[in-house]
Protein backbone atom coordinates (compact mmCIF):
# COMPACT_ATOMS: atom_id res chain seq x y z
CA UNK A 1 0.00 0.00 0.00
CA UNK A 2 0.88 3.27 0.16
CA UNK A 3 2.17 3.92 -3.52
CA UNK A 4 2.65 7.45 -5.27
CA UNK A 5 3.05 7.79 -8.82
CA UNK A 6 4.94 10.69 -10.88
CA UNK A 7 4.34 11.01 -14.55
CA UNK A 8 6.31 11.58 -16.39
CA UNK A 9 9.10 9.67 -15.35
CA UNK A 10 11.10 11.89 -17.81
CA UNK A 11 11.06 14.58 -20.21
CA UNK A 12 12.73 16.95 -22.59
CA UNK A 13 11.62 20.21 -23.56
CA UNK A 14 12.70 23.30 -25.57
CA UNK A 15 13.48 26.17 -23.59
CA UNK A 16 10.48 28.54 -23.07
CA UNK A 17 7.90 26.09 -23.10
CA UNK A 18 5.77 24.83 -19.92
CA UNK A 19 5.73 21.57 -18.43
CA UNK A 20 3.49 20.00 -16.14
CA UNK A 21 4.77 17.05 -13.69
CA UNK A 22 1.88 14.72 -12.07
CA UNK A 23 1.83 13.62 -8.60
CA UNK A 24 -1.11 10.83 -8.13
CA UNK A 25 -1.14 8.92 -4.59
CA UNK A 26 -2.60 5.20 -6.28
CA UNK A 27 -3.98 3.85 -2.95
CA UNK A 28 -4.72 6.17 -0.34
CA UNK A 29 -5.63 9.89 -0.13
CA UNK A 30 -3.22 12.34 0.60
CA UNK A 31 -4.45 15.78 2.17
CA UNK A 32 -0.96 16.86 1.55
CA UNK A 33 1.73 16.64 -0.91
CA UNK A 34 5.38 17.83 -1.17
CA UNK A 35 7.16 18.72 -3.96
CA UNK A 36 11.27 18.75 -3.63
CA UNK A 37 14.13 18.77 -6.70
CA UNK A 38 17.29 17.78 -6.17
CA UNK A 39 19.87 18.51 -8.49
CA UNK A 40 22.38 15.92 -9.35
CA UNK A 41 24.82 14.31 -6.42
CA UNK A 42 22.78 16.91 -4.25
CA UNK A 43 20.07 16.19 -1.74
CA UNK A 44 16.33 16.87 -1.91
CA UNK A 45 15.06 20.64 -1.28
CA UNK A 46 11.54 21.15 -0.43
CA UNK A 47 10.23 23.38 -2.58
CA UNK A 48 6.52 23.43 -2.11
CA UNK A 49 3.80 21.67 0.29
CA UNK A 50 0.42 21.34 -1.49
CA UNK A 51 -2.63 20.94 0.21
CA UNK A 52 -6.14 19.72 -1.21
CA UNK A 53 -8.20 22.56 -2.13
CA UNK A 54 -6.09 25.42 -1.14
CA UNK A 55 -3.02 27.48 -2.04
CA UNK A 56 0.46 25.66 -1.90
CA UNK A 57 2.87 27.15 0.72
CA UNK A 58 6.36 28.09 -1.18
CA UNK A 59 10.04 27.55 0.54
CA UNK A 60 11.54 30.72 0.45
CA UNK A 61 13.34 31.10 -2.61
CA UNK A 62 11.49 29.19 -4.55
CA UNK A 63 9.13 31.51 -7.60
CA UNK A 64 5.46 30.57 -7.62
CA UNK A 65 4.82 31.77 -10.27
CA UNK A 66 7.32 29.70 -12.37
CA UNK A 67 6.62 26.95 -10.53
CA UNK A 68 2.52 26.28 -10.43
CA UNK A 69 0.85 23.74 -8.05
CA UNK A 70 -2.61 22.57 -8.32
CA UNK A 71 -3.87 20.16 -5.40
CA UNK A 72 -7.14 19.52 -6.67
CA UNK A 73 -8.47 16.23 -5.51
CA UNK A 74 -6.82 13.90 -2.56
CA UNK A 75 -5.02 11.83 -5.13
CA UNK A 76 -3.62 13.85 -7.09
CA UNK A 77 -1.37 16.93 -7.28
CA UNK A 78 0.32 19.06 -10.32
CA UNK A 79 3.66 20.77 -10.68
CA UNK A 80 4.06 23.08 -13.90
CA UNK A 81 7.18 24.89 -14.84
CA UNK A 82 6.32 27.61 -16.72
CA UNK A 83 8.32 29.09 -19.12
CA UNK A 84 11.12 26.89 -18.34
CA UNK A 85 15.08 26.94 -18.93
CA UNK A 86 18.00 25.00 -18.86
CA UNK A 87 18.86 25.79 -15.31
CA UNK A 88 15.34 24.55 -13.90
CA UNK A 89 16.95 20.94 -15.21
CA UNK A 90 16.78 18.85 -12.69
CA UNK A 91 15.12 15.70 -10.60
CA UNK A 92 11.72 16.77 -9.67
CA UNK A 93 9.86 14.57 -6.76
CA UNK A 94 6.89 14.39 -5.23
CA UNK A 95 5.70 12.95 -1.64
CA UNK A 96 2.04 12.26 0.14
CA UNK A 97 1.48 12.35 3.42
CA UNK A 98 -1.09 9.81 3.86
CA UNK A 99 -4.41 11.25 5.18
CA UNK A 100 -5.43 9.67 8.70
CA UNK A 101 -2.42 8.07 9.28
CA UNK A 102 1.13 8.89 10.23
CA UNK A 103 1.27 13.07 9.97
CA UNK A 104 4.91 12.58 9.87
CA UNK A 105 4.89 9.85 7.17
CA UNK A 106 5.76 10.89 3.47
CA UNK A 107 5.93 8.40 0.92
CA UNK A 108 7.71 8.87 -2.40
CA UNK A 109 6.89 9.07 -5.82
CA UNK A 110 9.69 7.70 -8.33
CA UNK A 111 10.51 11.60 -9.67
CA UNK A 112 10.69 12.94 -12.71
CA UNK A 113 13.58 14.07 -14.65
CA UNK A 114 13.40 17.33 -16.74
CA UNK A 115 15.53 18.30 -19.61
CA UNK A 116 15.81 21.60 -21.13
CA UNK A 117 17.74 22.38 -23.85
CA UNK B 1 16.62 25.17 13.46
CA UNK B 2 16.13 21.93 11.99
CA UNK B 3 19.47 20.44 10.52
CA UNK B 4 20.48 17.05 9.89
CA UNK B 5 24.10 16.67 8.94
CA UNK B 6 25.72 13.58 7.28
CA UNK B 7 29.61 14.41 7.52
CA UNK B 8 30.45 11.48 5.19
CA UNK B 9 30.37 12.31 1.90
CA UNK B 10 30.92 8.91 0.29
CA UNK B 11 32.39 5.25 1.31
CA UNK B 12 33.75 2.71 -0.04
CA UNK B 13 33.79 -1.04 0.95
CA UNK B 14 34.58 -4.08 -0.36
CA UNK B 15 31.58 -6.79 -0.35
CA UNK B 16 31.01 -8.68 3.12
CA UNK B 17 32.41 -5.82 5.14
CA UNK B 18 30.54 -3.73 7.57
CA UNK B 19 29.80 -0.07 7.03
CA UNK B 20 28.12 2.47 9.54
CA UNK B 21 26.55 5.58 8.45
CA UNK B 22 26.90 8.57 10.35
CA UNK B 23 23.63 10.99 11.00
CA UNK B 24 23.52 14.05 13.85
CA UNK B 25 20.66 16.43 14.06
CA UNK B 26 19.70 19.68 15.54
CA UNK B 27 16.30 20.65 16.74
CA UNK B 28 14.21 22.96 19.60
CA UNK B 29 11.56 20.43 19.36
CA UNK B 30 10.92 17.64 21.75
CA UNK B 31 8.74 15.65 19.33
CA UNK B 32 10.44 14.64 16.46
CA UNK B 33 10.66 12.17 14.01
CA UNK B 34 13.83 10.33 12.19
CA UNK B 35 13.91 8.82 8.51
CA UNK B 36 16.27 6.97 6.90
CA UNK B 37 16.15 6.47 2.57
CA UNK B 38 18.31 5.02 0.47
CA UNK B 39 18.05 6.12 -3.32
CA UNK B 40 19.70 3.51 -5.76
CA UNK B 41 21.00 5.12 -9.11
CA UNK B 42 17.17 4.80 -10.52
CA UNK B 43 15.87 7.86 -8.30
CA UNK B 44 13.37 6.24 -6.42
CA UNK B 45 13.48 7.04 -2.62
CA UNK B 46 12.92 3.38 -0.64
CA UNK B 47 11.78 3.77 2.88
CA UNK B 48 14.11 2.44 5.12
CA UNK B 49 13.03 3.58 8.89
CA UNK B 50 10.80 5.77 10.79
CA UNK B 51 11.98 6.18 14.44
CA UNK B 52 10.10 9.20 16.56
CA UNK B 53 11.83 11.00 19.71
CA UNK B 54 10.27 8.88 22.38
CA UNK B 55 12.25 5.64 21.41
CA UNK B 56 15.07 5.01 21.43
CA UNK B 57 15.53 1.67 20.93
CA UNK B 58 18.02 0.40 18.64
CA UNK B 59 16.41 -2.34 15.69
CA UNK B 60 17.60 -4.50 13.78
CA UNK B 61 16.50 -5.77 10.33
CA UNK B 62 18.36 -7.97 8.56
CA UNK B 63 21.92 -6.99 8.02
CA UNK B 64 20.40 -3.25 8.72
CA UNK B 65 20.81 -1.99 12.29
CA UNK B 66 20.28 1.66 13.59
CA UNK B 67 21.09 3.30 16.60
CA UNK B 68 19.57 6.22 17.93
CA UNK B 69 21.08 8.26 20.89
CA UNK B 70 19.43 11.50 21.57
CA UNK B 71 22.23 12.31 24.14
CA UNK B 72 24.40 13.21 21.01
CA UNK B 73 22.00 13.80 18.61
CA UNK B 74 22.53 10.49 16.72
CA UNK B 75 21.00 8.45 14.69
CA UNK B 76 23.35 6.03 12.94
CA UNK B 77 22.48 3.57 10.61
CA UNK B 78 24.58 0.36 10.04
CA UNK B 79 24.66 -2.26 7.14
CA UNK B 80 26.74 -5.77 8.02
CA UNK B 81 28.03 -7.99 5.57
CA UNK B 82 27.81 -4.81 3.10
CA UNK B 83 26.70 -6.41 -0.40
CA UNK B 84 27.13 -4.80 -3.89
CA UNK B 85 23.04 -4.14 -4.19
CA UNK B 86 23.65 -1.90 -1.58
CA UNK B 87 25.40 0.49 -3.32
CA UNK B 88 23.54 3.82 -3.50
CA UNK B 89 22.85 7.27 -1.41
CA UNK B 90 21.48 6.51 2.01
CA UNK B 91 19.74 10.36 3.05
CA UNK B 92 19.16 10.47 7.18
CA UNK B 93 15.94 13.09 7.21
CA UNK B 94 14.51 15.22 10.38
CA UNK B 95 10.61 15.86 10.75
CA UNK B 96 9.45 18.18 13.52
CA UNK B 97 5.85 18.75 14.52
CA UNK B 98 6.45 22.24 14.20
CA UNK B 99 3.05 24.05 12.93
CA UNK B 100 1.56 20.87 12.14
CA UNK B 101 3.31 20.75 8.91
CA UNK B 102 5.68 17.38 9.51
CA UNK B 103 8.13 19.01 6.67
CA UNK B 104 10.92 17.30 6.71
CA UNK B 105 14.58 18.36 6.06
CA UNK B 106 17.19 15.96 4.74
CA UNK B 107 20.99 15.76 5.05
CA UNK B 108 22.80 15.92 2.21
CA UNK B 109 23.18 11.94 1.69
CA UNK B 110 26.42 9.81 1.47
CA UNK B 111 27.38 7.28 -1.52
CA UNK B 112 27.55 3.99 -0.63
CA UNK B 113 29.92 1.99 -2.95
CA UNK B 114 29.97 -1.59 -2.37
CA UNK B 115 33.15 -3.57 -4.19
CA UNK B 116 33.19 -6.66 -5.35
Amino acid sequence: GAVVSQHPSWVICKSGTSVKIECRSLDFQATTMFWYRQFPKQSLMLMATSNEGSKATYEQGVEKDKFLINHASLTLSTLTVTSAHPEDSSFYICSARLAGGWTDTQYFGPGTRLTVL
Amino acid sequence: AQKVTQAQTEISVVEKEDVTLDCVYETRDTTYYLFWYKQPPSGELVFLIRRNSFDEQNEISGRYSWNFQKSTSSFNFTITASQVVDSAVYFCALSEALGGTYKYIFGTGTRLKVLA
